[in-house]
């Protein structure tokens, strides 16, 4: 079956990096998307990885992907106080449109 | 750019009430698809839409309708109110598979009393 888990809750330091992880269950998945969420608004598509990648960087952000282990983790370098959201990892098999999401973690981010 | 537009973004309603929760975007999607979002339990797919005229279900059907009668448009409709719904619901469209990601409306805030 379907299944991602991600821890509920991060809280660092401004200037720290972040680091959110996430774990998956079906091996299909061929596209792994991070979402973060603002207070009070939808989901907003930050980065995705395909499965036969194993790492993606975008400015402050690096995607890792352990296929073996299932597992995918979201660092985010010199976190700032802005970047406190919710993020939500989401995994989608190739060929359909449903995507799965995990629970999703509070990043909170202090001064 | 308007992208995905849910109306209205809040509600209350009574139980056993009727309600028709509104999507639009204007990105010519193909793609369409409806969330709810709970405490805990991240997002959870209700129904969904390959196209104009073809719709299926997600993974929490029970007790909404959906009609896609144009690529705009995606109406999610309640047909009795329950307390069990009350919950963010969320529209999303995207261009197609793929690498193509899911565009999100600002959501809908729904309680039912």
């Amino acid at each position: 079956g379907e299944d991602v888990e991600q821890s509920l809750f991060l809280s660092v330091r401004e200037g720290d990096s972040s680091v959110i992880n996430c774990t998956y269950t079906d091996s299909s998945s061929t596209y792994l998307y991070w979402y973060k969420q603002e207070p009070g608004a939808g989901l907003q598509l930050l980065t995705y990885i395909f499965s036969n990648m194993d790492m993606k960087q975008d400015q402050r952000l690096t995607v890792l992907l352990n296929k073996k282990d299932k597992h995918l983790s979201l660092r985010i370098a010199d976190t700032q106080t802005g970047d406190s959201a919710i993020y939500f990892c989401a995994e989608r098999q190739q060929g359909f449109q449903k995507l799965v999401f995990g629970t999703g973690t509070r990043l909170l981010v202090s001064p | 750019n308007a992208g995905v537009t849910q109306t209205p973004k809040f509600q209350v309603l009574k139980t056993g009430q009727s309600m028709t929760l509104q999507c639009a975007q204007d990105m010519n999607h193909e793609y369409m698809s409806w969330y709810r979002q709970d405490p805990g339990m991240g997002l959870r797919l209700i129904h969904y839409s390959v196209g104009a005229g073809i719709t299926d279900q997600g993974e929490v059907p029970n007790g909404y309708n959906v009609s896609r009668s144009t690529t705009e448009d995606f109406p999610l409709r309640l047909l009795s109110a329950a307390p069990s719904q009350t919950s963010v619901y969320f529209c999303a469209s995207s261009r197609g598979q793929g690498t193509q990601p899911q565009h999100f409306g600002d959501g809908t805030r729904l309680s039912i009393l």
